[in-house]
């Protein structure tokens, strides 16, 4: 069946340390997305990408970085530069018309 | 800007009632496209129902509705016969452009459901 794979599901990380969240979609879908989600409050964009080789900030870039070398993978990487980085993370993918994301099940970062 | 907005932190109903969730917009394009999530404790987001800005009809998917009021700049979600699986996190959401993909959705604060037996 066809979705998104985020791994892995929780993960744990030391101040000062990067780490890379990944991504997978066999939807052959063309854009795809990360959303940060913390307690209590709605999904917030951090990076999402439209093609290959292109992506764009969204409203919480910062601390954050991505890559898009091939369709089906949209790697983050959380960055020691994140002040605040605990938080789960959730990937999209979508095609273009009248339909909402596909989402995965997500990661959930803690900082240690 | 854009904005969404979602009143009700959470809400109780009865098993087989109705329930109407509230989420009310603000965005000055005149094409965008509507959105309800629904995150269960596991934490996935599913998308429930889409409502564009030029239609003229509500949306309708199963036991789910959109009472797209335009010149309110409101979006409800209401959910028929209300089940116990239909506990959950539901959130509203607005991509601006019409038939595409790759522009950003924003998303409200979202509201808690509790389906009470």
């Amino acid at each position: 069946d066809g979705g998104i794979t985020q791994s892995p599901k929780y993960l744990f990380r030391k101040e000062g340390q990067n780490v890379t969240l990944s991504c997978e979609q066999n939807l052959n879908h063309d854009a795809m997305y990360w959303y940060r989600q913390d307690p209590g409050q709605g999904l917030r964009l951090i990076y999402y990408s439209q093609i290959v080789n292109d992506f764009q900030k969204g409203d919480i870039a910062e601390g954050y970085s991505v890559s898009r070398e091939k369709k089906e993978s949209f790697p983050l990487t959380v960055t020691s530069a994140q002040k605040n980085p605990t938080a789960f993370y959730l990937c999209a993918s979508t095609r273009t018309g009248r339909v909402g994301y596909t989402f995965g099940s997500g990661t959930r970062l803690t900082v240690v | 800007a854009q904005k969404i907005t979602q009143t009700q932190p959470g809400m109780f109903v009865q098993e087989k009632e109705a329930v109407t969730l509230d989420c009310t917009y603000d965005t000055s394009d005149q094409s965008y496209g509507l959105f309800w999530y629904k995150q269960p404790s596991s934490g996935e987001m599913i998308f429930l129902i889409y409502q564009g800005s030029y239609d003229e009809q509500n949306a309708t998917e199963g036991r789910y509705s959109l009472n797209f009021q335009k010149a309110r700049k409101s979006a409800n979600l209401v959910i028929s016969a209300s089940q116990l699986g239909d506990s959950a996190m539901y959130f509203c959401a607005m991509r601006e452009g019409r038939h595409t993909g790759g522009f950003k959705t924003i998303f409200g604060a979202g509201t808690r459901l509790f389906v009470k037996a």
